[in-house]
């Protein structure tokens, strides 16, 4: 089974700052890996796709990149409504495996 | 606007049986995988289920797997997930979420969450 490593598991930084969120696989995934965030009480909402692509109306301040086995999340700029839980999730047709998320407070 | 309107959560012994269903719009749903996704509050988000759009290819996690049973209506565009010998470990918000093509649950829309509580 494919493991995905997220880290770290919180982080604390200030409006403004850049703030970058890893994920490791345990094996080469290609670029089948998104990003989600998570506000408290709501579903997960799609931000990135396929490692690198921005969904349609997600602001430009969030950024993916990576392939295989190591990906990166990036906040450029971190604003006061990015306060959230992000997740990756590795996705292989109908089998799925979650990173195990990293809280981001303001 | 794709939505799905999910329902059937409550409260149940430990032992029993629930049917969650999501009912899915704005959609083409017999071309979409589905997946059934879990959380306890509180914590990370895991893989439950997966099923092609037309339903003859299925995945569970081992946790769940000889006790559930993941299923599409396409005529009624609802997805389902049947849980029989439910345990405390179950309790959790599911969610059921759309992929981009037939046999990728990629995820790109959620429901809303319903509440599971397996309890004595």
């Amino acid at each position: 089974d494919i493991q995905m490593t997220q880290s770290p598991s919180s982080l604390s930084a200030s409006v403004g700052d850049r703030v970058t969120i890893t994920c490791q696989a345990s094996q080469d995934v290609r670029d089948y890996l998104n990003w989600y965030q998570q506000k408290s009480g709501k579903a997960p909402n799609l931000l990135i796709y396929d490692a690198s692509n921005l969904k349609t109306g997600v602001p430009s301040r969030f950024s993916g990149s990576g392939s295989g086995t190591h990906f990166t999340f990036t906040i450029s700029s971190l604003q006061p409504e990015d306060a959230a839980t992000y997740y990756c999730l590795h996705y292989d047709n109908l089998v799925l495996t979650f990173g195990g998320g990293t809280k981001v407070e303001i | 606007e794709v939505q799905m309107l999910q329902s059937g959560g409550g409260f149940v012994q430990p032992g029993g049986s629930l049917r969650l269903a999501c009912a899915a719009s704005g959609l083409s749903f017999s071309t979409s995988a589905m997946a059934w996704v879990r959380q306890v509050p509180g914590q990370g988000l895991e893989w439950v289920s997966g099923i092609s759009g037309g339903g003859i290819n299925v995945y569970y996690a081992d946790s769940v797997k000889g006790r559930f049973t993941i299923s599409r209506d396409n005529s009624k565009n609802t997805l389902f997930l049947e849980m029989k010998s439910l345990r405390a470990d179950d309790t959790a918000i599911y969610f059921c979420a759309k992929g981009t093509t037939t046999v990728t649950a990629d995820l790109d829309s959620w429901g809303q969450g319903t509440l599971v509580t397996v309890s004595s």
